[in-house]
């Protein structure tokens, strides 16, 4: 079976330090991987997509960016977090060129940036 | 721009109560429409999926239907329990590579 390992849980920063997230997903092969944000009391907010190793598509400009070294695995870091970095980050798969996929979630990330 | 919306933002309900959550999407040319159940500083759980070709899915004690050329979906939930009590949230696929979320529906159902 399919799951999705994301970490650390929770996490605090000062603001300015570099930030890494790691995401891997285990029993499938080449899976869209997806990075959310969830602030406070908000919706799901899409940051990047991956269809394949080294392809990224960013949808939103930020500070934050994504790499995917590796088919399982998708990374979101930043060089210099800011304040409005905070949020929940949420790693998600789904099988790539299917239109009845589902999106299967982490556990998330809570990030609080201080 | 693609946009979901879910009403209410907020629903209590005593224990028992059969109850409806809506979802609302502007395109109707979607590949499928996702349930997910999120509990306070978790991950997304899915419920239930419905691709286009369909009208409606069950689970247990769930019922999700889905009318595109309307741009609604609903959530219906029979006999509610405590156990229940989280954040709805509705997902729409409009290609293969990206699902739009509406902002969700926190349910509270009291003993």
């Amino acid at each position: 079976s399919q799951t999705i390992h994301q970490w650390p849980a929770t996490l605090v920063q000062p603001v300015g330090s570099p930030l890494s997230l790691e995401c891997t997903v285990e029993g499938t092969s080449n899976p869209n991987l997806y990075w959310y944000r969830q602030a406070a009391g908000r919706g799901l907010q899409l940051l990047f997509y991956s269809v394949g190793i080294g392809q990224i598509s960013s949808e939103v400009p930020q500070n934050l960016s994504a790499s995917r070294p590796q088919d399982r695995q998708f990374i979101l870091s930043s060089k210099k977090l800011l304040l409005s970095d905070s949020g929940f980050y949420l790693c998600a798969w789904s099988v790539r060129g299917v239109g009845n996929s589902p999106l299967h979630f982490g556990n998330g990330t809570r990030l609080t940036v201080t | 721009k693609q946009e979901v919306t879910q009403i209410p933002a907020a629903l209590s309900v005593p224990e028992g109560e059969n109850l409806v959550l809506n979802c609302s999407f502007t395109d109707s040319a979607i590949y499928n429409l996702q349930w997910f159940r999120q509990d306070p500083g978790k991950g997304l759980t899915s419920l239930l999926l419905i691709q286009s070709s369909q009208r409606e899915q069950t689970s247990g004690r769930l019922n999700a239907s889905l009318d595109k050329s309307s741009g609604r979906s609903t959530l219906y939930i029979a006999a509610s329990q405590p156990g229940d009590s989280a954040t709805y949230l509705c997902a729409v696929l409009y290609n293969f590579n990206k699902f739009y979320f509406g902002s969700g529906t926190k349910l509270n159902v009291k003993p």
